[in-house]
């Protein structure tokens, strides 16, 4: 089966970037949407299709997708941004979605 | 605004049964492919099982495959689980979530439902 894998934790200071890899073979042939997920709460949609944003999302939230790795990039970090993230793409040779394994964000 | 509320969440003894539900509103229901998703206590997301507009295609999970049943009552904007043989490591929040259309991407979803299969 398909695996996407995240590293479990990424660290940022506010107003820098934060990078979150997403790792899966040849990903780049496969559309990657990104999940902002904070406790307590739903998943929400941040970007969609490798690099999209859904309406009212900032602009600050940008993604790209090569070869085997996608990545979610968070520029000029908030405190709002402390959440965990999980990358998912849609596996056509077992008919399965699959998630990544998350990243949780962490504002210093 | 695009709601997606599910019910029908609970404690049940290993080998039970639950039916989950989730009603739609602030969208035409009956023209998206709907998903649940599940996350385990302190765990990731794990996608379980997705239906198309007019249930004629259907996917699950290999950890819930004969076990989890997907329908959907698109004249009630409803979408249901029903879950059989629940294990312990069924016990999760189940999320209904909407598929958007022409892509692979889940856009909208509902606030859970809580599983707890315990004895």
């Amino acid at each position: 089966s398909y695996v996407l894998t995240q590293p479990p934790s990424v660290s940022v200071a506010p107003g820098q970037t934060a990078r979150i890899t997403c790792g899966g073979n040849n990903i780049g042939s496969k559309s990657v949407h990104w999940y902002q997920q904070k406790p307590g709460q739903a998943p929400v949609l941040v970007v969609h299709d490798d690099s999209d944003r859904p309406s009212g999302i900032p602009e600050r939230f940008s993604g790209s997708n090569s070869g085997n790795t996608a990545t979610l990039t968070i520029s000029r970090v908030e405190a709002g941004d402390e959440a965990d993230y999980y990358c998912q793409v849609w596996d056509s040779s077992s008919d399965h979605y699959v998630f990544g394994t998350g990243t949780k964000v962490t504002v210093l | 605004e695009v709601q997606l509320v599910e019910s029908g969440g609970g404690l049940v003894q290993p080998g039970g049964s639950l039916r989950l539900s989730c009603v739609a509103s602030g969208f035409t229901f009956s023209g998206y492919s709907m998903i649940w998703v599940r996350q385990a206590p302190g765990k990731g997301l794990g996608w379980v099982s997705y239906i198309s507009t007019s249930s004629s295609t259907i996917y699950y999970a290999d950890s819930v495959k004969g076990r989890f049943i997907i329908s959907r009552d698109n004249a009630k904007n409803s979408l249901f689980l029903q879950m059989t043989d629940l294990r312990a490591e069924d016990t999760a929040v189940y999320y209904c979530a909407r598929h958007g259309g022409g892509t692979t991407v889940f856009d909208s979803w509902g606030q859970g439902t809580l599983v707890t299969v315990s004895s």
